[in-house]
């Protein structure tokens, strides 16, 4: 079974700041990761996604994140943010057998102040 | 190319009442999934279907129902609802099962 842990539920940062939005699994096979974002009364967009390859994963946005296996974690980070960046970000994983069911987090708030 | 889309956006029910969601996937992709998204949590796993097949289902009671047809596009079905049905369905289609999933805007459903 696999299980996602997103430790912060609301992260406040003032705009132009740097951020850094937590994110730990736990999964007995090997995994796929990935940060979705949600704007208000939206669907989920796909920020970014770690298959294989490079550890560090660079998506839209500015955003990228990083694969740690000995840490179990997928941080997802930005060097600075805008306002527009004040959304809910889901990370989440996904066994890498052929069966894409994605198991999310609870999500983290990021609330992006002037 | 448009995205996934989904109908209605909104919808207020009764309890006892049945509810039926349709979703259309990306043109080209095959693959379908649903998701119930209460509010303050993240989405959880309802099914998928792939080339018209259940191909796999999340811990939900036999009231949830789906099917995919031959354009692939998808309808879940929700019978009997309860307050706690009330939730933001997410529909997300791939090219097939392995694939990055990509999601729709939802359909966000009150019961009364």
């Amino acid at each position: 079974a696999q299980s996602v842990t997103q430790l912060d539920s609301q992260v406040p940062v003032f705009e132009e700041a740097p951020v850094e939005l937590r994110c730990n699994y736990s999964s007995s096979v090997s995994v796929y990761l990935f940060w979705y974002v949600q704007y208000p009364n939206q669907g989920l967009q796909l920020l970014l996604k770690y298959l294989s390859g490079s550890t560090l994963v660079k998506g839209i946005n500015g955003f990228e994140a990083e694969f740690n296996k000995s840490q179990t974690s997928f941080h997802l980070r930005k060097p600075s943010v805008h306002i527009s960046d004040t959304a809910e970000y889901f990370c989440a994983s996904r066994g890498n057998s052929g069966y894409s069911t994605l198991t999310f987090g609870k999500g983290t708030m990021l609330l992006v102040s002037p | 190319d448009a995205g996934v889309t989904q109908s209605p956006t909104h919808l207020i029910k009764t309890r006892g009442q049945h509810v039926t969601l349709r979703c259309s996937p990306i043109s080209g992709h095959k693959s379908v999934s649903w998701y119930q998204q209460v509010l303050g949590q993240g989405p959880q796993f309802i099914f998928q279907y792939y080339e018209k097949e259940e191909r796999g289902r999340g811990n939900f009671p036999d009231r949830f129902s789906a099917r995919q047809f031959p354009n692939y596009s998808s309808e879940l079905n929700v019978n009997a609802l309860l307050l706690g049905d009330s939730a933001l369905y997410l529909c997300a289609s791939s090219w097939d099962r392995a694939q990055t999933q990509y999601f729709g805007p939802g359909t966000r459903l009150l019961v009364l």
